[in-house]
């Protein structure tokens, strides 16, 4: 069973600051791994998926990477600014389990002025 | 383009009374998705649809949850009766189908339900 753990559970960093959100599985037979942004109360956004070809996807100041071997993503954002707190998923989907989507419980992200 | 729509946004009931959730997903996408996301965690997948077919139902608690997607389109979620455990956030969300696998899911902002 496929398995997603995210580090670190909260982050607070000062405006401005580069940050790396970090995402993990146990399961390394996957399609493709997504990030998700959900703000409080509300859905969830599609930041960047990655398919498991693929090394890496930007977009703006976030960069994903993705080393399938080792079972690791990270999530890098650049220049961090207030409008950036939210909390970030990680969800993998893999070969047992088709488009279902496994994630990761979150890193909660607060970004201070 | 309007994006996924869920009704109610909020629902409070007392346990033992039935629910339902509504499903409207973004116009032509196949595969629609209803997720269970309890506090501080991700969510998880309780059925998938391709078209009106449900292909992924196995994390489905058959015994008190129900759904349904007439015309492939809108989608029901229901539960009868109502446990306090299933107090949590429905999400829906749909893809567009087609190739397998590479779909970005679109998800809607969630029914919030307390059940007292």
């Amino acid at each position: 069973k496929q398995e997603v753990t995210q580090i670190p559970a909260a982050l607070s960093v000062p405006e401005g600051e580069n940050l790396v959100l970090n995402c993990s599985f146990t399961d390394s037979a996957i399609y493709n791994l997504q990030w998700f942004r959900q703000d409080p109360g509300k859905g969830l956004t599609s930041l960047l998926l990655i398919q498991s070809s693929q090394r890496e996807q930007t977009s703006g100041r976030l960069n994903a990477s993705l080393d399938k071997s080792s079972g690791r993503s990270t999530l890098y954002i650049a220049a961090s600014q207030p409008g950036d707190s939210a909390t970030y998923l990680c969800a993998v989907s893999g070969e047992t389990s088709g488009s279902r989507l496994t994630f990761g419980e979150g890193t909660q992200l607060t970004v201070n002025p | 383009e309007a994006g996924v729509v869920q009704s109610p946004r909020y629902k409070i009931i007392e346990k033992k009374q039935p629910v339902a959730f509504w499903c409207n997903p973004i116009s032509g996408h196949n595969t629609l998705y209803w997720y269970r996301q309890n506090l501080g965690q991700g969510p998880e997948l309780l059925i998938r649809y391709e078209n009106e077919e449900a292909v992924d139902d196995s994390q489905l608690p058959k015994d008190r949850f129900s759904a349904e997607r007439l015309k492939g389109v809108d989608s029901t979620l229901k539960i009868q009766p109502a446990e306090l455990g299933d107090s949590a956030v429905y999400l829906c969300a749909s893809s567009p189908g087609g190739v397998a696998y590479t779909d970005t899911q679109y998800f809607g902002p969630g029914t919030r339900l307390t059940v007292l």
